[in-house]
């Protein structure tokens, strides 16, 4: 079955240490994207890639990094550097070139939280 | 500056009843696409409804339905015979086009109770 599959669905992380997220997909997507979701914030864009070996820095990029090697993965880096990373992680993929009316595709989520 | 704004936190609505929640949007891109998910307490993002810039009549999808209103900048979701099920977060959703990349932004979303 074609999807987009995030892991682990929990992940607890030291203060201080850096922590990566996966996130793949095998519906053919040309454009992923990570989204971090807090209680009453909704979900706010991380970054977000259009291609292989590009991406874009979203509204809060800070303290985060990620790489686009392969079009089915877009990894997600929590570095030591982002100030309050517990927080729920949504990644989407969807089609693109243009094509404004195809929806996002979500994964499950991971849930990180700094002990 | 908020590019999706979704004013009501919360809303609670009796089952059977027609509900509609609020969408405003900000945008100088004359072509975009405004989508609309619902978000229930397990934390998958179900898609509901899209709307494009261009598009002449509102989009219908079942008992969803949005009202496009593109000089006021809003795209209300209209929810007809409220289900208990249908209580969850909702979202609305904006894609736009960044200088070559679609950039895919969303509210803060808001609660929706269906009450027995």
């Amino acid at each position: 079955d074609g999807g987009i599959t995030q892991s682990p669905k929990y992940l607890f992380r030291k203060e201080g240490q850096n922590v990566t997220l996966s996130c793949e997909q095998n519906l053919n997507h040309d454009a992923m994207y990570w989204y971090r979701q807090d209680p009453g914030q909704g979900l706010r864009l991380i970054y977000y890639s259009q291609i292989v070996n590009d991406f874009q820095k979203g509204d809060i990029a800070e303290g985060y990094s990620v790489s686009r090697e392969k079009k089915e993965s877009f990894p997600l880096t929590v570095t030591s550097a982002q100030k309050n990373p517990t927080a729920f992680y949504l990644c989407a993929s969807s089609e693109t070139g243009r094509r404004m009316n195809t929806e996002a595709f979500f994964g499950q989520g991971t849930r990180l939280t700094v002990v | 500056a908020q590019k999706i704004t979704q004013t009501q936190p919360g809303m609670f609505v009796q089952e059977k009843e027609a509900v509609t929640l609020d969408c405003t949007y900000d945008t100088s891109d004359p072509s975009y696409g405004l989508f609309w998910y619902k978000q229930p307490s397990s934390g998958e993002m179900i898609f509901l409804i899209y709307q494009g810039s261009y598009d002449q009549q509102n989009a219908t999808e079942g008992r969803y339905s949005l009202n496009f209103q593109k000089a006021r900048k809003s795209a209300n979701l209209v929810i007809s015979a409220s289900q208990l099920g249908d209580s969850a977060m909702y979202f609305c959703a904006m894609r736009e086009d960044q200088g070559g990349s679609e950039k895919l932004v969303f509210g803060k979303g808001m609660k929706l109770t269906v009450n027995p």
